[in-house]
């Protein structure tokens, strides 16, 4: 992996709890993202940032927010989870808006 | 929105055998187009990638695709399926100020 290390790797949360993943880069590429992978749906982006506190929403980022402080790290926010949002979550980053992304790991989130 | 589609949620060859996945894009103006890799419990490996230079384009472990216009397709091939192939695989594109989107994915078996 291109120096992407996701946050946790797995978690199993209760509705309406706050639940907060974190995206760490050591390739200091500009725009970082956030997608869901969920059966039949493929990778659908939540939000993604192009700089430091730049940040834009994505097709599915409503129950999401994001904050980028530092140019390495890229936070997810489920503000109150719901089992909808039962999902495996990948942080992937890159150069460009339309070149190719690197990708972490995956978190696995259960909410109960 | 432009979008990529995948013919196929799940393709079955015999070890040995050609692979071929399909991917159709749309969009009057060629995009960028991308491979993509996922192996159980792991995040996207970046198999290979057209950006307007050749028309076949060839990627790791042995694959390649080729970039027809006139049929609007980006199809994934390898000519002799190995049990290390059985994975999952996504098309994706990028255009412009577009970031990448996914198709929903095939999940290829090889059978011994």
């Amino acid at each position: 992996d291109a120096g992407i290390t996701q946050s946790p790797r797995h978690k199993v949360t209760e509705t309406g709890t706050p639940v907060t993943l974190r995206c760490h880069q050591t390739e200091n590429h500009r725009y970082m993202y956030w997608y869901r992978q969920d059966p039949g749906h493929g990778l659908r982006l939540i939000h993604y940032s192009y700089g430091v506190k730049d940040t834009d929403k994505g097709e599915v980022s409503d129950g999401y927010s994001v904050s980028r402080s530092k140019t390495e790290d890229f936070l997810l926010t489920l503000e109150s989870a719901t089992s909808s949002q039962t999902s495996v979550y990948f942080c992937a980053i890159s150069q460009a808006v339309n070149t190719e992304a690197f990708f972490g790991q995956g978190t696995r989130l259960t909410v109960v | 929105a432009q979008s990529v589609t995948q013919l196929g949620s799940h393709v079955s060859v015999s070890e040995g055998a050609l692979v071929l996945l399909r991917c159709n894009y749309s969009s009057s103006v060629p995009p960028y187009l991308f491979w993509y890799v996922q192996y159980p419990n792991q995040g996207l490996q970046l198999l290979l990638k057209y950006t307007s230079a050749a028309t076949l384009v060839k990627g790791i472990n042995g694959f390649e695709a080729e970039f027809k216009k006139s049929e609007t397709s980006f199809h994934l091939t390898k000519p002799s399926a190995h049990m290390s192939d059985a994975a999952e695989y996504f098309c994706a594109r990028a255009q412009g100020n577009e970031k990448l989107t996914f198709g929903t994915g095939t999940r290829l078996t090889i059978i011994p």
